[in-house]
């Protein structure tokens, strides 16, 4: 398709369980981020990935939290141990090059609740 | 991390109406930009501000950067009921963070009445 892509749309897991969200960004789209929005908040920075760079860690939350991105076009983020603290919507967003927020397109997210 | 402070946190008003929601930091920031979110959808770009006292216009929306650089506000004239949905502000690029990172405020409800 012609925007970035989210999968599941929707993720409802148990307490404990892995789950593994994912990304397809649009198509020569070098920057690739990955925020959460909890209900009633901003939308808070995960991890940024560019091009071949090492990628910004710094806003995962905690270990449990992990992203890769393989070849330069999708990613995968991945909650191990899910507790319910991180029912939220996650959202990719992709841009063509550097400092190019202002261009950022983002997914529709994938809404994760934990029982 | 950080956040931006937005407000109002919710609005209800009559279609026809205009409306106004402003965003301020303690930092500053090289750009702001404000973003419109639909139901179940991701955010889009509505207007991007790139030099302080600026002020911008997309259609019935208007923006402005604060001339500190540490605010900005949104106006949207002649509501109508496809305006509703939650509207945030985003800055990027301040002295004490990363020009690829957005920082954004915790976004506006808006809600139309027809």
């Amino acid at each position: 398709g012609a925007g970035v892509s989210q999968s599941p749309s929707n993720k409802v897991t148990e307490k404990g369980k892995d789950v593994e969200l994912r990304c397809d960004p649009i198509s020569g789209h070098t920057a690739l981020y990955w925020y959460r929005q909890s209900l009633g908040q901003g939308l808070e920075f995960l991890i940024y990935f560019q091009g071949n760079s090492a990628p910004d860690k710094s806003g995962l939350p905690s270990d449990r939290f992990s992203a890769e991105r393989t070849g330069g076009s999708v990613s995968t983020l991945t909650i191990q141990r899910t507790q319910q603290e991180d029912s939220a919507v996650y959202l990719c967003a992709t841009a063509t090059g550097y400092l190019t927020n202002e261009k950022l397109f983002f997914g529709s997210g994938t809404q994760l609740s934990v029982l | 991390g950080q956040q931006l402070n937005q407000s109002p946190q919710s609005m209800f008003i009559q279609e026809g109406e205009d409306v106004s929601m402003n965003c301020t930091s303690s930092s500053i920031f090289n750009t702001w930009l404000w973003y419109k979110q639909d139901p179940g959808e991701g955010p889009v770009l509505l207007i991007a501000l790139y030099k302080a006292g600026e002020l911008t216009s997309n259609g019935r929306l208007t923006a402005q950067f604060g001339i500190t650089r540490k605010d900005s506000f949104l106006n949207i004239s002649a509501s109508i009921p496809s305006d509703v949905g939650i509207y945030f502000c985003a800055g990027q690029g301040n002295s004490g963070g990363s020009n690829y990172k957005l920082t954004f405020g915790k976004g506006t409800l808006l809600t139309v009445n027809p």
